[in-house]
């Protein structure tokens, strides 16, 4: 067990709707990162956020958006859902000092996003 | 252009033996980290080791060594003594900071340590 916390496991949801995966990090850590994992496009990195404030943007659509709150815990937004959306969400936290990155990222254990 | 390249799509490995992952990579920045992940069939990521452009030393952790050769731009992932639990995808990562940090993943490598 990383720790990390993610919710829902699964989700199952049709095209055109919206959807929003939770995360909690590991007690202390200041940095989640958000990962979409999908057989056409493998391991994805969409975005980083530290202590509330995004640190680093990768591959994040515009119709996904996250946030982190003052309690360190982080939601991803996904809305008008189209099928090639569906895939495996992992959400990871570090230590991730604002000018030292920590390099070690523990990961949740995903949720599975279903689009139909 | 920032890229992981792992050659090997699958790897039979004989149980107690070392097994070596390929990976190379490309980035144009001077400052950036490498690392290694395991996935295994129940899903989970599990970081392995980590390897910064600037450390001299190869990192080891355990019976996981990271094989840095940064002349020929590749961070080959070598497990020792293969343990049936190996068993698993593994993916090599980078992290750039041209800009701002990003995180870049290689297509996996699936082993298979067979008894």
């Amino acid at each position: 067990d990383s720790g990390v916390t993610q919710t829902p496991k699964h989700l199952i949801t049709a095209t055109g709707q919206r959807v929003t995966l939770r995360c909690s990090p590991r007690s202390g850590d200041l940095s989640v990162y958000w990962y979409q994992q999908s057989l056409d496009q493998g391991l994805q990195f969409l975005i980083q956020y530290y202590n509330g404030e995004e640190r680093a943007k990768g591959n994040i659509l515009e119709r996904f958006s996250a946030q982190q709150f003052p309690d360190l815990h982080s939601e991803l937004n996904l809305s008008s859902l189209e099928l090639g959306d569906s895939a495996l969400y992992f959400c990871a936290s570090s230590v991730g000092g604002l000018n030292a990155d920590s390099y070690e990222q523990y990961f949740g254990p995903g949720t599975r996003l279903t689009v139909t | 252009a920032q890229k992981i390249t792992q050659t090997q799509p699958g790897m039979f490995v004989q149980e107690k033996e070392a097994v070596t992952l390929d990976c190379t990579y490309d980035t144009s920045d001077q400052s950036y980290g490498l690392f290694w992940y395991k996935q295994p069939s129940s899903g989970e990521m599990i970081f392995l080791i980590y390897q910064g452009s600037y450390d001299e030393q190869n990192a080891t952790e355990g019976r996981y060594s990271l094989n840095f050769q940064k002349a020929r731009k590749s961070a080959n992932l070598v497990i020792s003594a293969s343990q049936l639990g190996d068993s698993a995808m593994y993916f090599c990562a980078m992290r750039v900071t041209s800009g701002t940090y990003k995180y870049i993943f290689g297509t996996g490598t699936r082993l298979k340590v067979l008894a």
